[in-house]
């Protein structure tokens, strides 16, 4: 059974500095999914990995895969406070249509 | 381009009573089409989801039902609600098999049983 986990849960982080946000999955899945969800909205996605190694990048947000470690990082660079949001990982569960979602990371970036 | 509609956007329903949220989509054919729900400050738990026509796969036994009567209609239903049947919930869309695009969201609905 596919499980993935995020960490941290919670991050209050001041804006200018730098952080990362771990997703680790526990069976093989070679999709891995970032999305945003801002306080009673939906969600957005960010960005899509495709394949060990790949790394996205948008504006302050860079995503990355390793699939033989089980892990995608989101990493923050010079934190604005715009970036305030709940982010979530999903993976792609292999030969079916459906994602496992991440508890998710509540991220408060203060002035 | 494509567009996800769900309604309402917020219902009130008291114990016991039925339910019926829909959603649509515009713009693409034979899409994937997924209800999720989200319990307060928690994260996404898939209920149903649908590769065609009345197909439906169910994933949490419960009091909700879903179908798909048309290509791009999914609609989530239950006969009488429960308390813990309150939060937010969301429908989602994708295409094709290798899931090389994300799942897309609707703007969600949010539930409160009484």
């Amino acid at each position: 059974e596919l499980k993935v986990e995020q960490n941290p849960l919670f991050l209050s982080m001041q804006e200018g500095k730098n952080y990362t946000i771990y997703c680790n999955y526990s069976t093989t899945s070679d999709r891995l999914y970032w999305y945003r969800q801002d306080p009673g909205k939906s969600l957005e996605s960010l960005f899509v990995l495709l394949s060990n190694g790949a790394v996205k990048q948008e504006g302050r947000l860079m995503a990355s895969l390793d699939t033989k470690a089980r892990l995608s990082t989101l990493h923050i660079t010079a934190a604005v406070h715009d970036l305030s949001a709940t982010y979530f990982c999903a993976a792609l569960i292999q030969g079916a249509q459906k994602l496992v979602f991440g508890q998710g990371t509540r991220l408060t970036i203060n002035p | 381009s494509q567009t996800i509609h769900q309604w309402p956007a917020t219902l009130v329903q008291p114990v016991g009573s039925p339910l019926s949220l829909e959603c649509t989509v515009e713009g693409t054919s034979n899409p994937n089409l997924y209800w999720y729900r989200q319990a307060a400050g928690r994260g996404l738990q898939l209920l149903f989801y649908s590769v065609g026509i009345g197909q439906i796969s169910s994933e949490v036994p419960q009091n909700l039902s879903a179908s798909r009567p048309q290509d791009r209609q999914f609609i989530l239903s239950s006969k009488k609600l429960l308390l813990s049947d309150s939060g937010f919930y969301l429908c989602a869309w994708s295409v094709g098999q290798k899931n090389n695009q994300p799942q897309h969201f609707g703007d969600g609905t949010r539930l409160s049983i009484l």
